[in-house]
């Protein structure tokens, strides 16, 4: 156990809808990436939050968005969804940036 | 563009067997390179950070190196319990940012 929770851990949906993921990091971490896995492209950087502000940004939609709140927990909202968004959506967590990330479980999303 | 490139795609071994896992990569600024397992259908599972050429890691089966462009992850006598997805990522990134680049993964199949 990471000590990052994620729920739900599993999503079944439909095209054009809307979820959010939520990931709670490990205590005292500061940081949370979200990460995307599919079949085909394996583990993609979506964004990182360092205390609340955006640091970093990488292959992310722009259907996509997340934050980080004030007791670091963070959300990740998909919307538009296509059947290519279907994938497993990680967060991670670590002290600093420079830091390990520690893994969550996981959020298995299904479109249909 | 900043890249890693693991081989082989996967590798079966028979009990006891020992090979190497290999991490090639081509990324500006490498801050650590860090190795993770992942199983079927759950997060990635940290087991060694590396920060600079010639620095060694070991726990338990597993050893990994690093070198200026390439880390190797070496299993020595393998059980089937190390069946397993192995994945390499490179961090690279200024300050608080800490995203990891990852190559899509070495599966490793132990036969008993």
């Amino acid at each position: 156990d990471s000590g990052v929770t994620q729920t739900p851990k599993h999503l079944i949906t439909a095209t054009g809808q809307r979820v959010t993921l939520r990931c709670s990091p490990r205590s005292g971490d500061l940081s949370v990436y979200w990460y995307q896995q599919s079949l085909d492209q394996g583990l993609q950087f979506l964004i990182q939050y360092y205390n609340g502000e955006e640091r970093a940004k990488g292959n992310i939609l722009e259907r996509f968005s997340a934050q980080q709140f004030p007791d670091l927990h963070s959300e990740l909202n998909l919307s538009s969804l296509e059947l290519g968004d279907s994938a497993l959506y990680f967060c991670a967590s670590s002290v600093e940036g420079a830091d390990t990330q520690y893994f969550g479980p996981g959020t298995r999303l299904t479109v249909l | 563009e900043d890249q890693v490139t693991q081989s082989p795609e996967a590798l079966r071994l028979q009990e006891g067997e020992s090979s190497s896992l290999n991490c090639s990569y081509t990324v500006s600024g490498l801050r650590g390179l860090f190795w993770y397992r992942q199983d079927p259908g759950k997060g990635p599972e940290f087991l060694f950070t590396l920060y600079s050429a010639g620095e060694e890691k070991e726990k338990e089966r597993l050893k990994a190196t690093l070198t200026k462009k390439e880390s190797f992850l070496h299993i020595t006598a393998p059980k089937p319990e190390d069946s397993a997805t192995y994945l390499c990522a490179a961090q690279r990134g200024e300050g608080s940012q800490g995203n990891l680049i990852f190559g899509k993964g070495t599966k490793l199949s132990v036969k008993p």
